[in-house]
């Protein structure tokens, strides 16, 4: 079953507002999650590093004001799109490293985000 | 920062027959490889995975080789079906909790 969950599956938004999308590990903790962009026919593009209880770490050219991220706890991080626009219109998926037995990094099963 | 380079960007294979994508990588400190397929729609869902202790691992239809020397490795995919159609990312990474650097893609179509 998921490990990893992602809510909403799918948002639809005005230009000019925030989208919140949450990720959650299901039955682990993790102090790390990641999230990623993609669109479509392309690769998946590391957007940041969510740490739990510090500051997120954004890779390059990616706007940390535009793309706030919280991790509150150790089974939640959170992406929140401000004043989002067209052109933030995109999958994102979000991963969180989980150790022992099966020790590999899972996959959230995405959210499309369409500003209108 | 780590480069992956994932070839081809397309495969048709026919029902039954074999296929293999490759990917390079630059840096040498990655030492965790996995392998992803995606459906459309859907997140992606790890298949296979290797590390670089390793040069090869299969498990069933699946197998992946790794050639720490020449920075590549490969999946390979036996007797295929056309469930397996989909789009396939390999990466790499200095550890599996790190970030992964992904390859950019290859979608895969097995016609019945």
């Amino acid at each position: 079953g998921a490990v990893v969950s992602q809510h909403p599956s799918w948002v639809i938004c005005k230009s000019g507002t925030s989208v919140k999308i949450e990720c959650r590990s299901l039955d682990f903790q993790a102090t790390t999650m990641f999230w990623y962009r993609q669109f479509p026919k392309q690769s998946l593009m590391l957007m940041a590093t969510s740490n739990e209880g510090s500051k997120a770490t954004y890779e390059q050219g990616v706007e940390k004001d535009k793309f706030l991220i919280n991790h509150a706890s150790l089974t939640l991080s959170t992406l929140t799109v401000t004043s989002a626009h067209p052109e933030d219109s995109s999958f994102y998926i979000c991963s969180a490293p989980r150790a022992g037995l099966q020790e590999t990094q899972y996959f959230g099963p995405g959210t499309r985000l369409l500003v209108l | 920062g780590e480069n992956v380079e994932q070839h081809p960007s397309t495969l048709s294979v026919q029902e039954g027959d074999s296929a293999v994508i490759k990917c390079t990588y630059s840096d040498s400190a990655s030492n965790y490889f996995p392998w992803y397929k995606q459906e459309l729609g859907k997140g992606p869902q790890l298949i296979i995975d290797i590390r670089s202790n390793v040069g090869e691992k299969k498990d069933q239809r699946i197998a992946v080789t790794l050639n720490k020397t020449a920075k590549h490795f490969s999946l390979h995919i036996t007797e295929t079906q056309p469930e397996d159609s989909a789009v396939y990312f390999c990466a790499a990474s200095s550890d599996n909790f790190n970030k992964f650097y992904f390859g950019s893609g290859t979608k895969l179509n097995v016609k019945p």
